[in-house]
This record gives C-alpha cells, structure tokens and sequence, in this order.
C-alpha cells in the first residue's frame, strides 16, 4: 500500500496567491482529515470528511480557506488568498470510520507565503 | 475542550539509559489514547491506542500506559533511531484527535 500520498511536497508562495494542496487517502478509507502544523500551535484539526462529505470544519481558520472530497480518493485544501501567517506543514490523513481505529497521516505539505 | 499536557518538551538521553515520557489529559469521556511518532520532515507515524485505565501496550523498546489522567510512554534502553518527537493525542467523539505539543527525544550513541 503506498499509504497516504499529498502533493506538493513543498510550496513557496507570495501573499495573495492562490495554494491548492492535494490528498489521494489510503484506498478503501473514507475518512478524510485535514491538519495543520506549527510550532506555535502545535498539530491542529481544520476539517474531516466522511464518505466524501463534510462533517466537521469548524477548525478552518476563516473564509480563505476551502476544501472539497469530489470522490473517494482525492481531496483537496485551498487557501485563497494566502497569507505570511499561513506558513506552516499540511498534513492529510486517513482511516477506515470506526470507533477504534488510529488515522495514518501523510508525509505534509509545508507551505511557505512570502 | 479537550486538553493534552506533554513533558518535558525535551528529553536528551545516552544510548540504553532508560526513561519516561508523560501525557496528561482532560477529557469529558475518553474515546482513546494515542501515541504517534513523528521523524523530522514526515507525517506522525501511529504508535498504540490505550483504551482504559490500567491498560499497557509494548512494541520493542517501547511501552505505553494509562491511567484516568495521564499516560507514560516508557522506552527502556534506547538505540540513536529511537530518536523522534513523540506526539500524544485524546479522542473524545468517534473522529477528532486533540494532540498535545510533543516531547523530542534524542538518543546518544
């Protein structure tokens, strides 16, 4: 299984652009979440879907930010427009829903806006 | 609000001197404990899922214990690859994980 694959690896952006991040999840989960990294704040949930839909975005940081599940294996997170203070590592990751099973995260994304 | 406490932040050990990592917790019902393993420049890496008070679960140098308000990680004679931030979370529903800061352990040859 090649696990969680997202894309870029790395992005180098200036205020005001427009950053797509992409998560294909591991085959066969259909729960999806969406992670943010910093060192201030630590590792935080922005949004989880379930069967490709939305259940919980209330850790999206404001109305930039936005992300879609059109199938089962591809979801995206976009940031428009980006801003300095978005700097930071995305993580995507999956699992199967049920209640005792652990999420397999991707290798992030981290994304620079100069 | 869930909350993680981790500590130390920082935990510099030789090769084989033995210690313990600690997780404190606030939960309005615990749904799992989580243990990741996070390497420089990767995503976590899952390590154990502690369900209840009194439960251990071990893997090579590494075993991980609960109690109602925190848990341990202990790593019994370490090896330099054991050397990673170790990254504690808490579910309180069926999905979300409320992680703490981790602890970075650097093991000495």
């Amino acid at each position: 299984d090649a696990g969680v694959i997202q894309s870029p690896r790395h992005e180098v952006t200036e205020m005001g652009q427009e950053v797509t991040l992409r998560c294909k999840p591991i085959s066969g989960h259909n729960s999806l979440f969406w992670y943010r990294q910093t060192m201030m704040r630590g590792l935080e949930l922005l949004i989880y879907f379930n069967n490709n839909v939305p259940i919980d975005d209330s850790g999206m940081p404001e109305d930039r930010f936005s992300a879609k599940m059109p199938n089962a294996s591809f979801s995206t997170l976009k940031i428009q427009p980006s801003e300095p203070r978005d700097s930071a590592v995305y993580f995507c990751a999956s699992t199967q829903r049920d209640f005792y099973n652990e999420q397999f995260f991707g290798p992030g994304t981290r994304l620079t806006v100069l | 609000e869930d909350q993680v406490t981790q500590s130390p932040e920082a935990l510099r050990l030789q090769e084989g001197e033995s210690s313990s990592l600690n997780c404190s917790y606030t939960v309005s019902g615990l749904r799992g404990l989580f243990w990741y393993r996070q390497d420089p420049g990767k995503g976590p890496e899952f390590l154990f899922t502690l369900y209840s008070a009194g439960e251990e679960k071990e893997k090579e140098r590494l075993k991980a214990t609960l109690t109602k308000k925190e848990s341990f990680l202990h790593i019994t004679a370490p090896k330099p690859e054991d050397s990673a931030t170790y990254l504690c979370a808490v579910r309180s529903n069926d999905y979300k994980l409320s992680f703490g800061a981790g602890t970075t352990v650097t093991v000495r040859a």
